[in-house]
């Protein structure tokens, strides 16, 4: 079964710093990959999703993320950060090739909370 | 309004009684997926459907837990006699077509659920 690793909890920084956030999910087939953020009081919003072709994939506000198959990692990276971007972060994997059901059901990592101070 | 929207936002209850949660996806869309999130986790998937079909049951915890999509929009998620472990975020989430996992979900605010 896939499984999603984001090691870290919690990351601290200042604003205008640049940041990476990791994950890492279990298998090296095919998968789609996504990002999924959490601002405080609301619900989770897709960032940016990893389907087919560029290995690299951006959202409107700045992140980007690279699909990294040999080290089945989808790290998420921002080069300068805001005090708007501080949210909680999920990291997601769907497996359309391995489902057993008719579902395409999301499979989410732990989450990385992001501060940004001032 | 354009969103998934869940009701209530926080429930309270005490330990046995039943509950009732309801999901009101996005109009139009075909899939509605129930996930759960205890805290400090991320979310998991409980239970899917298509239209009214519910397709996937097998991330549903034990039969105190069930499901409903009766005219394939509003969806209503009902805990009996509820055990201080249902304690968490109950998540519902919408997308546009058929179980397509390269389809957007579109998760609601949550519903949090204490059970005293």
């Amino acid at each position: 079964a896939q499984s999603v690793t984001q090691l870290d909890s919690q990351v601290p920084v200042f604003e205008e710093a640049p940041v990476e956030l990791r994950c890492n999910y279990s298998s090296s087939v095919s998968v789609y990959l996504f990002w999924y953020v959490q601002y405080p009081n609301q619900g989770l919003q897709l960032l940016l999703k990893y389907l087919s072709g560029s290995t690299l994939v951006e959202s409107i506000n700045g992140f980007e993320a690279e699909f990294n198959k040999s080290q089945t990692s989808f790290h998420l990276r921002k080069p300068s950060v805001h005090i708007s971007d501080t949210a909680e972060y999920f990291c997601a994997v769907s497996d359309p090739w391995g489902r057993s059901y008719n579902t395409d059901k999301l499979i989410f990592g732990t989450g990385t909370r992001l501060q940004v101070f001032p | 309004g354009a969103g998934v929207s869940q009701s209530p936002r926080y429930k309270v209850t005490k330990r046995g009684q039943d509950v009732a949660l309801r999901c009101d996806p996005i109009s139009g869309h075909v899939s509605l997926y129930w996930y759960r999130q205890a805290l400090g986790q991320g979310p998991e998937f409980l239970t899917y459907f298509n239209y009214e079909a519910q397709q996937d049951k097998s991330g549903l915890p034990n039969d105190r837990f069930s499901a409903e999509r009766p005219e394939g929009s509003i969806s209503t998620l009902t805990i009996q006699r509820t055990e201080q472990r249902d304690s968490a975020m109950y998540r519902c989430a919408s997308s546009l077509e058929r179980g397509r996992a390269e389809d957007t979900q579109y998760f609601g605010p949550g519903t949090r659920l204490t059970v005293l």
